[in-house]
């Protein structure tokens, strides 16, 4: 999982609550993101930041929010908003040169609605 | 419409054997493929990328081949383990208007290697 950590491994919301995933990576990476994984789909884009203080939507922006405060951390909240929020959510930073542009992903956490 | 697909979508085969993995993708403008070992509730982890003028890597027992004519890539498995059990998923880079860099993923293979 090469520098990237994600906690809590797993979480469990109940209905109306907001929560909050964290991801911290000591790799020096200026990009980060966050993708959202369900069964039978590829990973689909939440948000991304490219530089501190910055971030931008990806595909299924609605019900998230994330803050970029540090280069090192890109913490994602699911709102109340977010109505199917059950899901694998993995963070992920940009290194490699720039034909590569590769990225590296955290270990995941599983959020549980109940 | 910017899409990747992968065949077969489950896969079981016998620990020693050999198997192909497919990926097929529309994306276009193309920046470069990379294959994903993902074990199960876990992150994925990178096994290869391509870009536009390589069409072959090794890593290991695994080799990726990426034709960009025919936009089809595959994942080669040699002398299966039964590590290599998990999801492999075919990602798609392209670089869009003004500089933006997107992946595309597949919903993956998942393969079983059984003793």
């Amino acid at each position: 999982d090469g520098g990237i950590t994600q906690s809590p491994k797993y979480l469990f919301r109940k209905e109306g609550q907001n929560v909050t995933l964290s991801c911290e990576q000591n790799l020096n990476h200026d990009a980060m993101y966050w993708y959202r994984q369900d069964p039978g789909q590829g990973l689909r884009l939440i948000y991304y930041s490219q530089i501190v203080n910055d971030f931008q939507k990806g595909d299924i922006a609605e019900g998230y929010s994330v803050s970029r405060e540090k280069k090192e951390s890109f913490p994602l909240t699911v709102t109340s908003a977010q109505k199917n929020p059950t899901a694998f959510y993995l963070c992920a930073s940009r290194g490699g040169t720039v034909s590569y542009n590769e990225q590296f992903f955290g270990p995941g956490t599983r959020l549980t609605v109940l | 419409k910017n899409q990747v697909e992968q065949s077969p979508q489950s896969l079981i085969i016998l620990e020693g054997k050999n198997c192909t993995l497919q990926c097929n993708y529309t994306v276009s403008p193309f920046s470069n493929l990379r294959w994903y070992k993902q074990d199960t509730g876990r992150g994925p982890v990178s096994l290869t990328i391509m870009t536009f003028s390589e069409n072959t890597k090794s890593n290991g027992r695994y080799t990726a081949t990426l034709d960009a004519d025919t936009k089809q890539s595959s994942l080669h498995i040699t002398a299966s383990q039964l590590s290599d059990s998990a999801s492999y998923i075919c990602v798609v880079s392209g670089t869009f208007s003004g500089g933006y860099n997107k992946l595309i993923f597949g919903a993956g293979t998942r393969l079983a290697v059984h003793p």
